[in-house]
């Protein structure tokens, strides 16, 4: 079965910390593996986005560490601030067939307390 | 800025009414996905289209919901008879598939009560 498998639910973490957020998938068939952002009131929106030949993707304060052979990946936000507060969903996609889209996780509430 | 868009934004309505939500994806996206998203559940995949045609509405329940594309602007998720269970926020999504699989645009969603 298809599935990613996200934690924590939540997440507090104070303001200019690293918040953590991991993910482990099954299907080795996966072959992208995105992140993306909700704000309340608002539709999930693309973050960022890793391959799973690539170990490290940075983009500002947002990096994905993605480990192949333990079949995790997880998104850290360094130096995180009140405006990084939303649901964070990981998700994996499989060109070859499938669902044909994202298989999602079940997201991560997190909040930055000032 | 291409975007996706949603209507109505907000939607009450008591058990066993009809509801229709509507949605106009990108223009040259191919493939639109409805998702239902509830605190308890997260995000379901509820249906999906490829150039119009119904791929896959596994995520469903059948004898309640019907999802339509008329044309490449319009997609349609239709439930009669409405449930109280139906209370949920539902989006709709479009993207470019497989070349951009990974990359779903959202819409701002349907917030849906059933009283």
């Amino acid at each position: 079965q298809q599935q990613v498998k996200q934690s924590p639910q939540s997440l507090i973490v104070q303001k200019g910390g690293i918040s953590i957020i991991n993910c482990a998938y099954e299907n080795t068939a996966f072959d992208y593996f995105p992140w993306y952002q909700q704000f309340p009131g608002k539709g999930p929106a693309l973050l960022i986005a890793i391959r799973p030949d690539v170990s490290e993707k940075k983009e500002g304060r947002f990096t994905i560490s993605f480990n192949k052979s333990a079949k995790q990946f997880s998104l850290h936000i360094m130096d995180s601030q009140p405006g990084d507060s939303a649901t964070y969903f990981c998700a994996a996609s499989w060109r070859g067939g499938g669902a044909d889209g994202l298989t999602f996780g079940k997201g991560t509430h997190l909040i930055i307390q000032p | 800025d291409a975007r996706v868009t949603q209507t109505p934004r907000h939607k009450v309505t008591e058990m066993g009414q009809e509801v229709t939500m509507r949605c106009q994806p990108i223009l040259g996206h191919n493939t639109v996905f409805w998702y239902r998203q509830t605190m308890m559940q997260g995000l379901e995949l509820l249906a999906y289209f490829r150039n119009r045609a119904p791929l896959d509405d596994s995520g469903m329940p059948k004898d309640r919901f019907s999802a339509e594309m008329p044309d490449a602007t319009l997609a349609t998720l239709k439930i009669q008879p409405s449930e109280p269970r139906d209370s949920a926020v539902y989006f709709c999504a479009s993207g470019l598939v497989p070349e951009r699989s990974y990359e779903q645009y959202f819409g701002p969603g349907t917030r849906l009560t059933v009283t």
